[in-house]
């Protein structure tokens, strides 16, 4: 497995701002994932960050408002831009272990937009 | 699309008792499953996947899962549970759509064991 850590754990934030989340992993992985939980709710993919390439994001999220970073193969970052309330929930980001097709999670960002 | 259903939003079981949780599964080819578990307030934790060979596979804390093809179920048990083993438990569908790959999660299930 792979050990992940998150930056900040949790944060409040004004409407309007942004907030940059840091995620870094214990050795290097190709594949990174962000994805954005509401509390006791299920997980959904924002994007796809693979070191070297754009990020690949899924329906409903754009690049302007969720913009990510990948400059190596143990960082990545997630911007959430000019926030809004209804941006307020979990971020986890994820790495893929290498040919096994499981993910390891990080421990999440809990994100709260006033 | 591959998707995976989570029919019971809540189980409830004695401790001592065998659990099960239930996943359903729609894919196109071979499913690549897996469940996953979040306690409160952490991050999610792997359990244990199928990808391919023997139905019955093993994974932490004492649970297993059964790959079921003709039902299309990946059930999650657990012969004796635990009151640390009440959390949310997930089960997922490895996506692999033309250059993307990544997990699509069920709606999630709310295991509550009681001493």
């Amino acid at each position: 497995s792979a050990v992940i850590s998150q930056k900040p754990s949790r944060d409040i934030c004004q409407r309007g701002t942004s907030l940059t989340i840091q995620c870094q992993v214990d050795s290097q992985v190709t594949m990174m994932f962000w994805y954005r939980q509401q509390p006791g709710q299920s997980l959904t993919l924002i994007a796809t960050a693979n070191q070297g390439s754009e990020a690949t994001y899924e329906s409903g999220f754009v690049i302007d408002k969720f913009p990510i970073s990948r400059p190596n193969l143990t960082f990545s970052t997630l911007t959430v831009s000019n926030m809004s309330p209804e941006d307020s929930s979990i971020y986890l980001c994820s790495v893929e272990r290498q040919g096994g097709y499981e993910q390891y999670f990080g421990p999440g960002t809990r994100l709260t937009v006033t | 699309a591959q998707s995976v259903a989570q029919p019971e939003d809540q189980v409830n079981v004695a401790e001592g008792n065998p659990l099960t949780v239930k996943c359903t599964y729609s894919v196109s080819g071979n499913p690549y499953l897996f469940w996953y578990v979040q306690y409160p307030n952490r991050g999610l934790q792997f359990l244990l996947k199928y990808i391919t060979g023997d139905n019955l596979v093993k994974g932490s804390y004492g649970f297993e899962a059964e790959f079921n093809k003709s039902q299309t179920s990946f059930h999650l048990k657990k012969p004796s549970a635990l009151v640390s083993d009440s959390a949310l438990y997930f089960c997922a569908v490895y996506r692999m759509d033309t250059g993307r790959r990544a997990l699509t999660f069920g709606s999630g299930t709310r295991l509550q064991v009681q001493p």
